[in-house]
């Protein structure tokens, strides 16, 4: 059962532009959501994360934008650079349970 | 501490053989959790532990599978009788109970043939 969905699948921004990956969830017992980005060969690194309690959350380049009416979350890029270039996981956590719900992931190219 | 260490980074095996993976999770973390990463999917999770009570399974984990922490500090992930399906990457990450982000390892690659 997936219940964290993720589009697009692929991005390809040119370099400077705005990156938009979008999630959609179903529990609304998730609690936390944070965006993970994962490089060939390594293991996924947390980047970012919000909780439902407010709108938008920014470190950076990287916001988060959270819906809590829509149960939608989105990440967005600014200035795009070619070392953004990844997978990008969304993903949830519920207060209930310990285990982190991803999704099915972006790949996001950078062109230069 | 250097984060969470995975051994080995490669496994190729042949398919009915017996595999073990090791995971050292950063040493203040009492959580550690096993996911499995087909490519092109992102990370289903295994199973989680904390210290070295396995609390939660998931209905991925057949019984060929087996997961221990025995001290509450490093863990292994078994599999038995390996199919040729068991091909992937297997993550291992933790963390500190009570704080929500989680540390993966870069992951043991497994190719049955």
């Amino acid at each position: 059962q997936q219940q964290v969905k993720q589009s697009p699948q692929s991005l390809i921004v040119q370099k400077g532009g705005i990156s938009i990956i979008n999630c959609a969830y179903e529990n609304t017992a998730f609690d936390y959501f944070p965006w993970y980005q994962q490089f060939p060969g390594k293991g996924p690194a947390l980047l970012i994360a919000i909780r439902p309690d407010v709108s938008e959350k920014k470190e950076g380049r990287f916001t988060i934008s959270f819906n809590k009416s829509a149960k939608q979350f989105s990440l967005h890029i600014m200035d795009s650079q070619p070392g953004d270039s990844a997978t990008y996981f969304c993903a949830a956590r519920g207060s209930s349970a310990s285990k982190i719900i991803f999704g099915s992931g972006t790949r996001l190219s950078i062109r230069p | 501490d250097t984060g969470v260490s995975q051994n080995p980074r490669h496994k190729i095996t042949k398919r009915g053989q017996n595999v073990t993976f090791r995971c050292d999770p950063i040493s203040e973390h009492n959580r550690l959790y096993w996911y499995r990463q087909t490519l092109g999917q992102g990370p289903e999770f295994l199973t989680y532990f904390q210290n070295e009570a396995q609390l939660e399974k998931s209905r991925l984990l057949s019984d060929r599978f087996s997961a221990e922490r025995p001290k509450g500090s490093f863990s292994t992930l078994e599999i038995q009788r390996t199919e040729q399906g068991d091909s992937a990457m297997y993550l291992c990450a933790s963390s500190l109970e009570g704080t929500y982000g989680y540390t993966f390892g870069s992951g043991t690659r497994l190719t049955v043939v």
